[in-house]
C-alpha cells in the first residue's frame, strides 16, 4: 500500500517569513496529492491540492510542487500571518477493492510568531 | 461548514459499553469515510465505503463497525473490542470512485471513562 511521509513535525516561523512543509510517497502510480490544513479542534479543510499531469500549482501565498521522478511534493506558504498557525496534513491516494481511498501523512504543526 | 454532519460532538463511554457515532451527508456523495487521529498519528482510516450496502476495511478496523443503509448516513460502533477508543472520530465524504477532495465533518471526541 501507499507509504506517505511528512516532515517537519514542528515548524515555527517569523511573520512574513516563508514555510515549506515536504511529503514523500511510495506508489508511482499515485496521481492525487491534497494539502489540508486543520485548526486546533476544528475540522481539516483542503486548502490546494495537485494532480500529477502538472508539477506546480499556486493559490495567492499557497503553491505546491510536485517531483514525480523522486516522488515526493511540497506545499510552500509565503508571507506567513498568524491564522496560518495549524496543522497540515499531506496525502496521497491508496487503491483498494476497485476504488480510492486517501493516505494521510503525520502532519506539521506550524506556528507563526507575530 | 455544512454538508457533512456528525454527532454528538462529545460523548463518554464507560468501558465494555458500545457506542454508535452518527454521520451525515447532504452533498450527494457516493463515497464516506471514517477516520480516528489520535496526537501525532495523523488521521487513520478505519472504514470506508463507496457505495450502499458495501464497505470495506481500513487500516486500523479491530474493534469498530458499520453500516450502509442510505447514501447519506454512515454510522460507525465502537465496541468493547476496541482496547483504546478515547480519541477524536473524523466522518468524510466524497464525489465517485476516483481520489477526489475529501469533505470532513466536525468530528466527534469519545472519552472512556
Amino acid at each position: 500500500g501507499e507509504n506517505v511521509e511528512q516532515h517537519p513535525s514542528t515548524l515555527s516561523v517569523q511573520e512574513g517569513d516563508s514555510a515549506v512543509i515536504k511529503c514523500t510517497y511510495s506508489d508511482s502510480a499515485s496521481n492525487y496529492f491534497p494539502w489540508y490544513k486543520q485548526e486546533l479542534g476544528k475540522r481539516p479543510q483542503l486548502i490546494i491540492d495537485i494532480r500529477s499531469n502538472v508539477g506546480e500549482k499556486k493559490d495567492q501565498r499557497i503553491a505546491v510542487t510536485l517531483n514525480k521522478t523522486a516522488k515526493h511534493f511540497s506545499l510552500h506558504i509565503t508571507e506567513t500571518q498568524p491564522e496560518d498557525s495549524a496543522v497540515y496534513f499531506c496525502a496521497a491516494p491508496q487503491r483498494g477493492a476497485g476504488s480510492y481511498q486517501l493516505t494521510f501523512g503525520k502532519g506539521t504543526k506550524l506556528s507563526v510568531i507575530p | 461548514d455544512g454538508g457533512i454532519t456528525q454527532s454528538p460532538k462529545y460523548l463518554f463511554r464507560k468501558e465494555g459499553q458500545n457506542v454508535t457515532l452518527s454521520c451525515e451527508q447532504n452533498l450527494n456523495h457516493d463515497a464516506m469515510y471514517w477516520y480516528r487521529q489520535d496526537p501525532g498519528q495523523g488521521l487513520r482510516l478505519i472504514y470506508y465505503s463507496q457505495i450502499v450496502n458495501d464497505f470495506q476495511k481500513g487500516d486500523i478496523a479491530e474493534g469498530y463497525s458499520v453500516s450502509r443503509e442510505k447514501k447519506e448516513s454512515f454510522p460507525l460502533t465502537v465496541t468493547s473490542a476496541q482496547k483504546n477508543p478515547t480519541a477524536f472520530y473524523l466522518c468524510a465524504s466524497s464525489r465517485g470512485l476516483a481520489p477526489n477532495e475529501q469533505f470532513f465533518g466536525p468530528g466527534t471526541r469519545l472519552t472512556v471513562l
